[in-house]
């Protein structure tokens, strides 16, 4: 698609079940990012991929979360044993990596977590 | 990453300019200027970016002044649809990542 598109939009998922949520990046973009936004709040950062490597993880609040990249394309982050706190919205962004590049954003996925 | 200063809101009458500051007053020789703004709780929309000279596209004009200390968003015509939180970002770009502040919160009014 011409866009990042994310997967699935709406989540209403049960305190305790695991989600995964699916980014799938503008073609040809190497760097992909998370991100989530909690009701009434910023942006917090997540994740940085380059290719399939993950060199900046400093925003995983918790070893509940995970992502991964395969193929340098779509990435996957995964959030075990939901808690009532992780309702968000997670955005994902993607962009070519270089300087003076554009990121672009998906529109997101939002996560309830009852 | 350099740090960015902005007013927290303004008010633009609707089909005058809407000219947003930025401060970024810290801001290296490899930091470009970038502009996003954001609609509700939709994924933050890409607007302009640069690097020494003032840009323009079809959604804005970005001035950067001569010192790149600050810099200045115009919207031209704004719009009821601009209302949105506007965010001044400073990156060295490559794989760094945007850090979003709390921008300002534009309201264009009739």
């Amino acid at each position: 698609g011409a866009g990042v598109s994310q997967s699935p939009s709406n989540k209403v998922t049960e305190k305790g079940k695991d989600v995964e949520l699916r980014c799938d990046p503008i073609s040809g973009h190497t760097a992909l990012y998370w991100y989530r936004q909690s009701l009434g709040q910023g942006l917090e950062f997540l994740i940085y991929f380059q290719g399939n490597s993950a060199p900046d993880k400093s925003g995983l609040p918790s070893d509940r979360f995970s992502a991964e990249r395969t193929g340098g394309s779509v990435s996957t982050l995964t959030i075990q044993r939901t808690q009532q706190e992780d309702s968000a919205v997670y955005l994902c962004a993607s962009g070519r990596g270089s300087p003076g590049n554009t990121i672009y954003f998906g529109e997101g996925s939002w996560l309830t977590v009852v | 990453d350099a740090k960015t200063t902005q007013p927290p809101s303004m008010d633009c009458a609707e089909g005058r300019a809407a000219n947003l500051p930025c401060n970024h007053s810290t801001i290296s020789g490899n930091e470009y200027v970038y502009w996003y703004r954001q609609i509700h709780s939709q994924g933050p929309q890409y607007i302009i970016h640069g690097l020494k000279n003032n840009e323009t596209n079809e959604m804005a004009s970005l001035i950067i002044t001569e010192d790149r200390k600050s810099s200045t968003l115009i919207l031209p015509h704004a719009t009821l649809r601009d209302t949105a939180v506007y965010y001044c970002i400073v990156i060295r770009g490559g794989g760094n990542k945007l850090t979003f502040g709390t921008g300002t919160q534009l309201k264009v009014e009739l």
